[in-house]
């Protein structure tokens, strides 16, 4: 495909249940970024990964959430545990490369996440 | 830290112009991002202004940098029902590999 991809689009799990999102991103493209954007709100930077080096985890908000990247492929987003709170919609990114300008973030539509 | 700041909501009639308004704080961000996000769509650039220019036109959308006041605009000329989304404004860090998002503005456009 030509886009970032992600599934499952939606997701409704139980309160305490593991989940786990998956995204495609455009082929070629080295760098890989995961937001969280809850309702009616702005994007929260989880996780970076960029080529090979080690990923950027600063925004992950607790050890419930990790990510995984298969070389310069597919990324998985684990939470664990879920909670009321983890509803929101997941958005990875892509882009050629991280810090050239010419290289913009190209965004899935997003996992919508429903904890109950 | 990092802050964007939006207004939440704009409301315009069709053929108008929009202006919707941004603020960082961030001094060194190096480029400056507009994006737009239809429901239940991931977010598309629209275009983005690098920090030593102070207006950027791409046919409709005029971007317009106050870096002394921090203050960004991102101004769309005709506004059409079309261009009915949630506009978010980012900023790059230095490195250019991070950006901080503000809380969007909703964009309703009355035919």
């Amino acid at each position: 495909g030509a886009g970032v991809s992600q599934s499952p689009s939606n997701k409704v799990t139980e309160k305490g249940k593991d989940v786990e999102l998956r995204c495609d991103p455009i082929s070629g493209h080295t760098a890989l970024y995961w937001y969280r954007q809850r309702l009616g709100q702005g994007l929260e930077f989880l996780i970076y990964f960029q080529g090979n080096s080690a990923p950027d985890k600063s925004g992950l908000p607790s050890d419930r959430f990790s990510a995984e990247r298969t070389g310069e492929s597919v990324s998985t987003l684990t939470i664990q545990r879920t909670q009321q709170e983890d509803s929101a919609v997941y958005l990875c990114a892509s882009s050629l490369r991280a810090g050239n300008r010419n290289s913009p973030l190209h965004f899935g539509n997003g996992t919508r996440l429903t904890v109950t | 830290g990092e802050d964007v700041e939006q207004s939440l909501f704009l409301s315009v009639r069709e053929g108008d112009s929009s202006v919707i308004n941004c603020t960082y704080t961030d001094s060194s961000s190096t480029y400056l991002y507009w994006y737009k996000q239809e429901p239940g769509a991931g977010l598309q650039l629209l275009t983005y202004i690098f920090s030593n220019m102070d207006m950027k036109q791409d046919q409709r959308l005029t971007v317009l940098l106050n870096k002394k006041d921090k203050h960004l605009s991102l101004r769309i000329a005709d506004t059409q029902t079309g261009d009915s989304a949630i506009y978010f404004c980012a900023e790059s860090n230095n490195a250019g590999n991070m950006l901080t998002f503000g809380g969007g503005t909703r964009l309703m456009v009355k035919p």
